[in-house]
């Protein structure tokens, strides 16, 4: 039972790069999400999608790009990489709206030097 | 506007002692809270819902909703519960987290 796996767990990129964390499900949750983790922050919502081919923004959205195609792939990307988003991202998944709660990723460490 | 508080950032406590984790929110309907624990640079694992009303490593919350409080307890805090504990609110599906509170428990 894989659950959900995000690739790559470390990745260091140059500021103004392109980069694309991926994420994927081995179920067929509806729902998923991107969150960035910060000291002081908490988590905080990117984007996240209802089903394949409805995404919609986060608390904090900007610079980010999602997609989702497949039920089971949520890919986001950062399409110009600032010091800004060094951060931890995480993935998660939910069946429905109840109050399930989410099962996580293991997430990805990203530095943008 | 919805919002989850955790007010300590760290919270030291020995072994055997009792730990609290305060939790409050401010969410305009019926709140569905979650705690989340992350150990050492782990993923964010499921504690506890409070509809469920479990009992998960001798944690337990409960919901006041006249104090808008969810407050994580312990009676015996072990070293195995040293790590970082979010309290999460759902909102239409999706979850907001507070800010997290790190426990150290130190024999």
């Amino acid at each position: 039972d894989a659950g959900i796996t995000q690739s790559p767990r470390y990745k260091i990129t140059e500021t103004g790069r392109q980069v694309t964390l991926m994420c994927h499900q081995t179920w067929s949750h509806s729902y998923m999400f991107w969150y960035r983790q910060d000291l002081g922050h908490g988590l905080r919502l990117i984007y996240y999608s209802a089903a394949a081919d409805i995404t919609d923004k986060g608390e904090v959205p900007d610079g980010y790009v999602v997609s989702r195609s497949k039920t089971e792939n949520f890919p986001l990307t950062l399409e110009s990489a600032t010091r800004s988003q060094t951060s931890v991202y995480f993935c998660a998944a939910q069946p429905g709206t109840g109050a399930y709660g989410y099962t996580f990723g293991s997430g990805t460490r990203l530095t943008v030097v | 506007a919805q919002r989850v508080t955790q007010p300590e950032k760290l919270l030291s406590v020995f072994k055997g002692a009792p730990v609290e984790l305060k939790c409050n929110y401010s969410y305009s309907g019926s709140p569905e809270l979650f705690w989340y624990v992350q150990y050492s640079r782990q993923r964010l694992q499921l504690l506890l819902r409070h509809i469920s009303r479990e009992s998960i490593k001798g944690f337990t919350a409960d919901l006041n909703k006249g104090e808008t409080s969810f407050h994580l307890k312990k009676p015996f805090a072990q070293e195995e519960d040293s790590a970082m504990y979010y309290c999460a609110l759902d909102s239409w599906g999706k979850l907001q987290f507070g800010a997290g509170t790190q426990v150290v428990v130190t024999p």
